[in-house]
């Protein structure tokens, strides 16, 4: 089956510590993103990748850090930095014709002890 | 003011009804108009996507688009249980992937 995976679907994490989200595609997309949902706001671009070995910031990516190193792979670390990471975190691609058109994995919801 | 305004709701109507969701936006150069569906605690569903003003039907779904007055609806005919979840418009002003969200509106549709 094609599809966004994201890992783990639960994720929890002392103060101070970093951590390493997961997302992975097999639809052969070029672009990638990672977004950040909190209740009652919609989604915050946080990093994105057009291609391999590039990536631009997205809106809120102090304290984020992220690589691109596979076209399938598009891990996002949280790093201590970030002054609020408990989150709904979600993965995205879609094809380079058609940025816009967007594809969702299942996300990783990131809880700061 | 936020770029893209959604009526975050909830809004609860009877199953078989009309739903009508709506988003305005101040960003006159947004081409690109997406609804997305999302379940409660899952990624969400791209349901339509549409470029620049118009009609777009898929099924029981209708996008609609007026750039002029920066309003985007989507209709939602003989509505089920199993539409229930939280709506999300997203628009762009190119083919960037950089999009701006709307809070999101939650139906539920009572059976």
């Amino acid at each position: 089956d094609g599809g966004i995976t994201q890992s783990p679907k639960y994720l929890f994490r002392k103060e101070g510590q970093n951590v390493t989200l997961s997302c992975e595609q097999n639809l052969n997309h070029d672009a990638m993103y990672w977004y950040r949902q909190d209740p009652g706001q919609g989604l915050r671009l946080i990093y994105y990748s057009q291609i391999v070995n590039d990536f631009q910031k997205g809106d809120i990516a102090e304290g984020y850090s992220v690589s691109r190193e596979k076209k399938e792979s598009f891990p996002l670390t949280v790093t201590s930095a970030q002054k609020n990471p408990t989150a709904f975190y979600l993965c995205a691609s879609s094809l380079a014709d058609s940025y816009n058109e967007q594809f969702f994995g299942p996300g990783t919801r990131l809880t700061v002890l | 003011q936020k770029e893209v305004e959604q009526d975050p709701g909830p809004l609860s109507v009877p199953e078989g009804a009309i739903v009508s969701l709506n988003c305005t936006y101040s960003n006159s150069a947004f081409q690109y108009f997406m609804w997305y569906r999302q379940y409660s605690r899952k990624g969400p569903e791209l349901l339509m996507y549409t470029y620049s003003s118009g009609n777009k039907e898929d099924g029981r779904f209708t996008a609609q688009v007026d750039k002029s007055s920066k309003y985007i609806s989507l209709f939602i005919r003989d509505s089920q249980p199993s539409d229930s979840a939280t709506y999300l418009c997203a628009m762009g002003p190119g083919n960037t992937g950089k999009l701006i969200f709307g809070q999101g509106t939650t139906l539920q549709v009572k059976p």
